[in-house]
């Protein structure tokens, strides 16, 4: 899998959108955009996937550049049960025997001021 | 629906000792994936079963072996248990049909401490 590149922390006020980046630079054309989050104490959760146009679901939308070296998740609300570490994975599709897993990286750690 | 089941919760163990974690998969799932994750690092992939057998492993050495029943539930094995040892064990499972697109679901955990 591709390596992403994300920020450490980050810092939202509650009830405010949040714009959470991730760069992947050497992404593939099979590549598709998955994020998960981590809740405190709990093992990650899906949160929304995509290849090239942006997406929306009831937890979040995904932006995804036109060149789609980079994207960002955006929780349109930030509400307290967002905190969370936030991780972007690039998953391939067509990919062999190696492409099972999820790689994840450190992710980023939102953190929600209310 | 329950989900994603694991167990035990916590588990103490001493250097050198094996250990067994169980993990009963989210109802209609077929794949069970194993990661571990240390403290303040993201999971890392240790392997992931279909069919009863083994079909990709990560950087783990064969200390870490697994099982999966025809349930599909599945157990993760420790041997010779090294200080190093000790995180967080997360099982996840998955629906083969639906490839590399699907969700995979992720248990709460077994918290591992070797001393």
């Amino acid at each position: 899998d591709a390596k992403t590149t994300q920020p450490n922390s980050m810092e939202s006020n509650e009830e405010e959108p949040v714009h959470l980046p991730c760069n992947h630079s050497t992404i593939s054309g099979t590549d598709y955009i998955h994020w998960y989050r981590q809740l405190p104490s709990q093992g990650p959760e899906y949160v929304i996937h995509g290849l090239t146009s942006n997406v929306n679901n009831r937890m979040a939308s995904l932006a995804i550049a036109e060149d789609r070296k980079s994207s960002t998740l955006i929780l349109h609300r930030a509400t307290l049960r967002d905190a969370a570490v936030y991780y972007c994975i690039l998953r391939d599709v067509f990919g062999g025997a190696g492409s099972y897993q999820l790689t994840f990286g450190k992710g980023t750690k939102l953190s929600v001021i209310p | 629906d329950a989900g994603v089941t694991q167990s035990p919760t916590h588990l103490i163990k001493t250097r050198g000792q094996q250990v067994t974690l169980r993990c009963s998969p989210k109802s209609g799932h077929d794949t069970v994936s194993w990661y571990q994750q240390a403290l303040g690092q993201g999971p890392q992939f240790i392997f992931q079963y279909y069919e009863e057998e083994e079909r990709q492993r990560g950087n783990f050495p064969d200390r870490f072996s697994g099982h999966q029943f025809p349930n599909y539930s599945s157990e993760l094995n420790v041997n010779a248990l090294l200080l190093g040892d000790s995180a967080l064990y997360l099982c996840a499972s998955s629906l083969d049909a639906r490839g590399r697109l699907g969700e995979q679901f992720f248990g709460p955990g077994t918290r591992l401490t070797v001393l």
